[in-house]
């Protein structure tokens, strides 16, 4: 059985600042993982994956995660964030068969503070 | 890029009444949709599987009498809450899978029981 844990519920930090989501996973076998964000009364939307390859997937607005298979994480980070990236960000396993359905986190509310 | 679609956004329902929720892929097919729950401030729970031509795979503790989900077309794929009450209230996730194995989803419905 797979499993992902966000350490954080809620993470305020102030614009411009740097952040790190912090997510680990639990899996007996090779996993995919997402990042998905969902803004006030919003579906998902993928932010960023990692299936294969180089270890450090980036998204289009400047959100990074780097897969540690050792330390069994998928932190994301942002070296400089903005007002509009308050939203809540729910990391994401599951298995590369593509079989079986999304195990999500508890999710992490990152609060952007002017 | 691949779109999922609900109708309704939301809803408002007196208790006892049933709720029909609709979930597209807009421009794919889709043979597996996911039907999920989230309650205020939580993470997403997986209510069930839909799988096109057969039997939805329900999650332990979801009752499919309850929640009845039908997948007749690769595009389309319907949550019917039946006999709908207060604690039924809550917003409503679809999910479909793409032809590369993503999950794609919808902006969810939010659905409140008078």
């Amino acid at each position: 059985a797979q499993s992902v844990t966000q350490l954080d519920s809620q993470v305020p930090v102030f614009e411009e600042a740097p952040v790190e989501l912090r997510c680990n996973y639990s899996s007996s076998v090779s996993v995919y993982l997402f990042w998905y964000v969902q803004y006030p009364n919003q579906g998902l939307q993928l932010l960023l994956k990692y299936l294969s390859g180089s270890t450090l997937v980036e998204s289009i607005n400047g959100f990074e995660a780097e897969f540690n298979k050792s330390q069994t994480s998928f932190h994301l980070r942002k070296p400089s964030v903005h007002i509009s990236d308050t939203a809540e960000y729910f990391c994401a396993v599951s298995d590369p068969s593509g079989n079986t359905p999304l195990v999500f986190g508890k999710g992490t509310r990152l609060s952007v503070i002017a | 890029g691949a779109v999922v679609s609900q109708h309704p956004s939301w809803v408002i329902c007196k208790s006892g009444t049933s709720v029909k929720i609709e979930c597209r892929s807009l421009d794919f097919q889709a043979t597996t949709m996911f039907w999920y729950r989230q309650f205020p401030k939580q993470s997403l729970m997986l209510m069930a599987t839909s799988n096109e031509g057969s039997k939805a795979t329900y999650e332990q503790g979801v009752e499919k009498d309850k929640f009845l989900i039908n997948h007749a077309s690769l595009t389309l794929s319907t949550l019917t809450v039946t006999s709908a009450h207060p604690e039924d209230s809550s917003f409503y996730i679809c999910s479909a899978k793409g032809p590369l194995g993503d999950q794609y989803f919808g902006p969810g419905t939010r659905l409140l029981v008078l």
